[in-house]
């Protein structure tokens, strides 16, 4: 069965702080990875994309691996900012064209 | 660039009333969705288009319609709203599959 899994559900870090977002996928076959950050009350927004290939992808203070062996992501999130504090979604696509989404792990940055 | 707008941003409905929940996308995409998120829950996808004429469903497409009128815009209907179809729905728009999705602002709809 398709299934992405993020860790943890929540986080609570202090400004300033780096923290690490886990993303477990059991999709195939694979065709690319996303993570979107969701503001609360928004719409997502796309963060990066990685195909197969790719194993590390920055954007600004954030950068996402991907292990296709392992079938594991990580999202990095450098020098946390208070602006940071949101949803964030990882969504694996398969060669079906399946979109198949996390839950989610609700980041909370504190002053 | 107004990039994916959606009308209206809030509604209510009672159970049994009809709506349209109305999309457009200025970016010139091929492919287009609609999901809705349950509070505290990740997307599900409801139905989509990928190309201008075609629609297809989704994870959970009982109980709606979709139309892609044309390339810009794309329409979800409720025949016969229930309580359970409360939610907050989203449309997205991407360059075509495999590409990022771009999404408007949603519509939150409560159904009494």
């Amino acid at each position: 069965k398709n299934q992405v899994e993020q860790s943890p559900q929540s986080l609570i870090i202090l400004e300033g702080k780096n923290c690490t977002l886990q993303c477990n996928y059991t999709v195939s076959p694979f065709s690319n990875l996303r993570w979107y950050k969701q503001d609360t009350g928004r719409g997502p927004v796309s963060l990066t994309i990685m195909t197969f290939s790719e194993n590390t992808k920055s954007n600004g203070r954030y950068t996402a691996t991907l292990d296709a062996d392992t079938k594991q992501s990580s999202l990095h999130i450098t020098a946390s900012q208070l602006s940071d504090s949101a949803s964030y979604i990882c969504v694996v696509s398969n060669s079906n064209y399946q979109l198949i989404w996390g839950a989610g792990t609700k980041l909370i940055i504190k002053p | 660039n107004a990039g994916v707008t959606q009308t209206p941003k809030f509604q209510v409905l009672k159970t049994g009333q009809s709506m349209t929940l109305q999309c457009a996308q200025d970016m010139n995409h091929n492919s287009m969705y609609w999901y809705r998120q349950d509070p505290g829950m990740g997307l599900r996808l409801i139905y989509y288009s990928a190309s201008e004429g075609t629609t297809d469903k989704g994870e959970v497409p009982n109980g709606y319609n979709v139309s892609r009128l044309n390339k810009r815009e794309f329409s979800l209907r409720l025949e016969s709203a229930a309580p359970s179809q409360t939610s907050v729905y989203f449309c997205a728009s991407g360059r075509d599959f495999s590409y990022e999705q771009y999404f408007g602002p949603g519509t939150r709809l409560t159904v009494t």
